[in-house]
């Protein structure tokens, strides 16, 4: 299985509050995804990056925030949690974008 | 972008049945298709994958096919077995494009 460590796994936070969700990999892979999974909407991009410091938006950006400062470690902020923010959320990398994407296992996060 | 479809949304199939799972995507552009396992509290595994240079690929009870004109690829699998019930994702992506775009999930159960 490909080296990618999602933490923390579980989190529950109240509504105002600022959350980092970390992505950790050791595969030394280029791109690293962020997503949300939700009930009926499969998985939706949040932001990904294409290199150390280099990233762009996805579909469901608002409301987060996203950082890269080595190669290995790509974090997702929440700067103020809302309860629409409750959520699966996924990190995924890959090497080449003609190549498959590989999970982590997911953090589940509630918001109340 | 790009925007892919993906049906039926459940599927229930009788143990030694096959199984069938239909996407379709928008852009012409897009080269390839992965498919993805998703069981529960777990990230997505790939199970399968096809570039836009070939038809059909098979791995053991698992195949996809490929219709570039229709735009449209499918996911077949053979003698199902209860092991095989998950939800199973649909995605494409044109190479050196960033993004991956998935389909809304299946829920495929198999009855034994």
């Amino acid at each position: 299985d490909a080296g990618i460590t999602q933490s923390p796994r579980h989190k529950v936070t109240e509504t105002g509050t600022p959350v980092t969700l970390r992505c950790h990999q050791t595969e030394n892979h280029r791109y690293m995804y962020w997503y949300r999974q939700d009930p009926g909407h499969g998985l939706r991009l949040i932001h990904y990056s294409y290199g150390v410091k280099d990233t762009d938006k996805g579909e469901v950006s608002d409301g987060y925030s996203v950082s890269r400062s080595k190669t290995e470690d790509f974090l997702l902020t929440l700067e103020s949690a809302t309860s629409s923010q409750t959520s699966v959320y996924f990190c995924a990398i890959t090497g080449a974008t003609n190549q498959p994407q590989h999970f982590g296992d997911g953090t589940r996060l509630s918001i109340l | 972008g790009e925007n892919v479809e993906q049906h039926p949304s459940t599927l229930s199939v009788q143990e030694g049945d096959s199984a069938v799972i239909k996407c379709t995507y928008s852009d012409s552009a897009s080269n390839y298709f992965p498919w993805y396992k998703q069981e529960l509290g777990k990230g997505p595994q790939l199970i399968i994958d096809i570039r836009s240079n070939v038809g059909e690929k098979k791995d053991q009870r698992i195949a996809v096919t490929l219709n570039k004109t229709a735009k449209h690829f499918s996911l077949h699998i053979t003698e199902t077995q209860p092991e095989d019930s998950a939800v199973y994702f649909c995605a494409a992506t044109v190479y050196n494009f960033n993004k991956f775009y998935f389909g809304s999930g299946t829920k495929l159960n198999v009855k034994p």
